[in-house]
């Protein structure tokens, strides 16, 4: 089982609208978490990095959480865009430089 | 621009085949890394180079061949490859300050290989 699970796997929304994205994780001992936004045919983009001690950050539209008791982030995306359609990654990484990644979220925003 | 390029970004090679993926960072960093990117799987990272020295090989097969000749490029070199080794192949980089991981990775475009 990886140690970074993301759901939903895909998600279908109207241009406009909000949407959440759950990444789950089980790394331990942990030392930060990162959510990534890859375009189609592109490499994945760094949006946000959250620390042990950091429950929110917000980047533009992009508010990540973390809830590190539950082992638990979301990326909240508010007024959705059609520039917004992509797959949205989540990288834990623990303190024994070990670095997992999540098989990410695929969004896609219609007109 | 992520100041990671990748060439080429797409490859067709026969099983019989030798073919080099490059990749090339102006970005200063210390650590290159190679991730194999499969549909719907978590991205597999294969090698690490950190100051050109290969601090981890993610036990992949050795008709992957790795080469660092210095912190700005990094090579993949592929021969006798399979059909199952099809997928977009991902160079990144980092700082490389805590040896590499845990650290914000700065990713090239891609090659996507298929393997006929």
């Amino acid at each position: 089982k990886n140690q970074v699970e993301q759901s939903p796997q895909s998600l279908i929304i109207l241009e406009g609208k909000n949407c959440t994205l759950q990444c789950n994780y089980t790394v331990s001992p942990f030392s930060n978490l990162r959510w990534y936004k890859q375009d189609t045919g592109r490499g994945p983009v760094s949006l946000t990095i959250m620390t042990f001690s950091e429950n929110t950050k917000s980047n533009g539209r992009y508010t990540a959480t973390l809830d590190a008791d539950t082992k638990q982030s979301s990326l909240h995306i508010t007024a959705s865009q059609l520039s917004d359609s992509a797959s949205y990654i989540c990288v834990v990484s623990g303190k024994n430089n070990d670095m997992r990644f999540g098989a990410g979220t695929r969004l896609t925003v219609k007109p | 621009e992520t100041g990671v390029t990748q060439t080429p970004r797409h490859l067709v090679m026969g099983m019989t085949n030798k073919k080099s993926l490059k990749c090339e960072q102006h970005l200063g960093h210390n650590a290159m890394y190679w991730y194999k990117q499969s549909a719907k799987k978590p991205l597999e990272l294969m090698f690490v180079y950190n100051f050109k020295e290969q601090t981890e090989n993610n036990s992949v097969p050795s008709r992957f061949s790795p080469e660092c000749p210095n912190s700005s490029h990094l090579f993949l070199h592929l021969h006798t490859l399979q059909p199952e080794d099809s997928a977009l192949y991902l160079c990144a980089s980092s700082q490389g300050r805590t040896g590499g991981r845990g650290e914000k990775l700065f990713f090239g475009s891609g090659t996507q290989l298929s393997v006929l």
